[in-house]
């Protein structure tokens, strides 16, 4: 079965760089969608985008400008960073696998991460 | 703001029939899917978009979608059932994901 695990620093201060990894085992990397998606605390999922294995990216709009995915594929890993961070940016974060298809969903997520933004 | 919107809460006695439902204009052209999400736990698929059930999920979860409403329905609820639920479609350019605003699972 699919593992995801994730890691990356969990304390940040505002405007510092928030950075993640997620790595995949026991189950190929080609031929999904490889997804970030957060949780405030106490609220609901945010889809923050996601990275196919030929590099494309789709962001969500309201995180464009200070979100990157990327990928390596010869490690089974991808990444999320986000810059400018503020207190809004405090949440669980979980890496997700998306099936191939629009009828897929995300089949797979890691454990979340809590990332703390505070001064 | 989320384009998916569902009931905050929603209760439902051991073994009875509870209904939960996500509206949104995007669900008249793109697939919802559904997801479980316990207490301190990472969310997990219930319901494809097809309204498959991926392995492991019970025969009590089941869905329909009509119009701009889609429903996952859980039929003789049991306490192990008692999650957030949420639905997710694609967001009205097609292009990016959105999750509903959740519904809370009480089982009594």
């Amino acid at each position: 079965q699919v593992q995801l695990q994730q890691w990356g620093a969990r304390l940040l201060k505002p405007s510092e760089t928030l950075s993640l990894t997620c790595a995949v085992y026991n189950g190929s990397f080609n031929g999904y969608y490889w997804s970030w998606i957060r949780q405030p605390p106490g609220k609901g999922l945010d889809w923050i985008g996601e990275i196919f294995q030929s590099g494309d990216t789709t962001y969500n709009p309201s995180l464009k400008s200070r979100v990157t995915i990327s990928i390596d594929t010869s490690k089974n890993q991808f990444s999320l960073t986000l810059t400018s961070v503020t207190a809004a940016d405090t949440a669980v974060y979980y890496c997700a696998r998306r099936g191939p298809y629009d009828s897929s969903g995300f089949i797979s997520w890691g454990q979340g991460a809590l990332v703390t933004v505070s001064s | 703001s989320s384009e998916l919107t569902q009931d905050p809460d929603v209760s439902v006695a051991v073994g009875q029939t509870v209904r939960i439902t996500c509206q949104g204009d995007s669900l008249r052209i793109y697939y919802a899917i559904w997801y479980q999400q316990k207490s301190g736990q990472a969310p997990i698929l219930v319901m494809s978009g097809k309204n498959i059930r991926p392995s492991g999920i019970p025969d009590r979860f089941s869905a329909s979608s009509s119009g701009s409403t889609a429903s996952l329905t859980i039929t003789g609820a049991q306490a192990d059932d008692e999650a957030d639920y949420y639905c997710s479609s694609r967001d009205s350019s097609g292009y990016h994901f959105v999750f509903g605003t959740g519904t809370q699972v009480t089982v009594l």
